[in-house]
């Protein structure tokens, strides 16, 4: 159990352009879903919290309207990089909690988003 | 501030070695603590750890908490190759709130 897909795995766009980028989780309901970004060499940089059917929580520092969360049920969360620039380059993973008490606190993480701004 | 902290940050070993990874803490509210393994994608789930002095294992893979010393370790006995990775220790502090430790990168030579 506990299986998150995101996708697309990788995308190459123009600068300028938005990215939407899906996490579903597939065998459990996320009540509780994270965005992360991870720079090469680095650990994982927390960038909002969601929880279905309310506004993320964004971290001091993310742009909320460059970077649209949205949470619209208990398996599946959006991530739209608005007007993408080539420092929006980055390594993109969603994570999910939620469901049986077991799966509550453990974070199960889907296979990530490679996204390249050219 | 809420703090985790890994230590050492690489590690090269050999093939069978064993290797014991470190993680401290300090948050002002402690939930549990897990640990990652995270290859060339996202990471994936090893233990999740909320009572002191209970080892849980898993195949070569074991680890322990000590709520006092504010530590965890995460053991790898006989490494192999596909050991390579970067071993990330996070603590949930409730309210959806995890704090990552910068990880250990750990090579495995043949």
């Amino acid at each position: 159990g506990a299986v998150v897909s995101q996708h697309p795995s990788r995308v190459i766009c123009k600068s300028g352009t938005s990215v939407k980028i899906e996490c579903r989780s597939l065998d459990f309901q996320a009540t509780t879903m994270f965005w992360y970004r991870q720079f090469p060499k680095q650990s994982l940089m927390l960038m909002a919290t969601s929880n279905e059917g309310s506004k993320a929580t964004y971290e001091q520092g993310v742009e909320k309207d460059k970077f649209l969360i949205n949470h619209a049920s208990l398996t599946l969360s959006t991530l739209t990089v608005t007007s993408a620039h080539p420092e929006d380059s980055s390594f993109y993973i969603c994570s999910a909690s939620g469901g049986s008490p077991s799966f509550q606190e453990t974070q199960y993480f889907g296979p990530g988003t490679r996204l390249l701004v050219l | 501030e809420d703090k985790v902290v890994q230590s050492p940050l690489s590690l090269v070993v050999h093939e069978g070695d064993t290797v014991t990874l470190n993680c401290s803490y300090e948050v002002t509210n402690f939930r549990s603590l897990l640990w990652y393994k995270q290859e060339k994608k996202a990471p994936t789930f090893l233990f999740m750890l909320t009572s002191s002095g209970i080892e849980k294992k898993s195949g070569r893979l074991s680890s322990i908490l000590d709520k006092k010393e504010l530590f965890s370790i995460l053991n790898i006995t006989a490494t192999q190759t596909g050991d390579s990775a970067i071993y990330l220790c996070a603590v949930y502090s409730g309210t959806y709130k995890y704090i990552f430790g910068t990880g250990t990168r750990l090579k495995v030579l043949a």
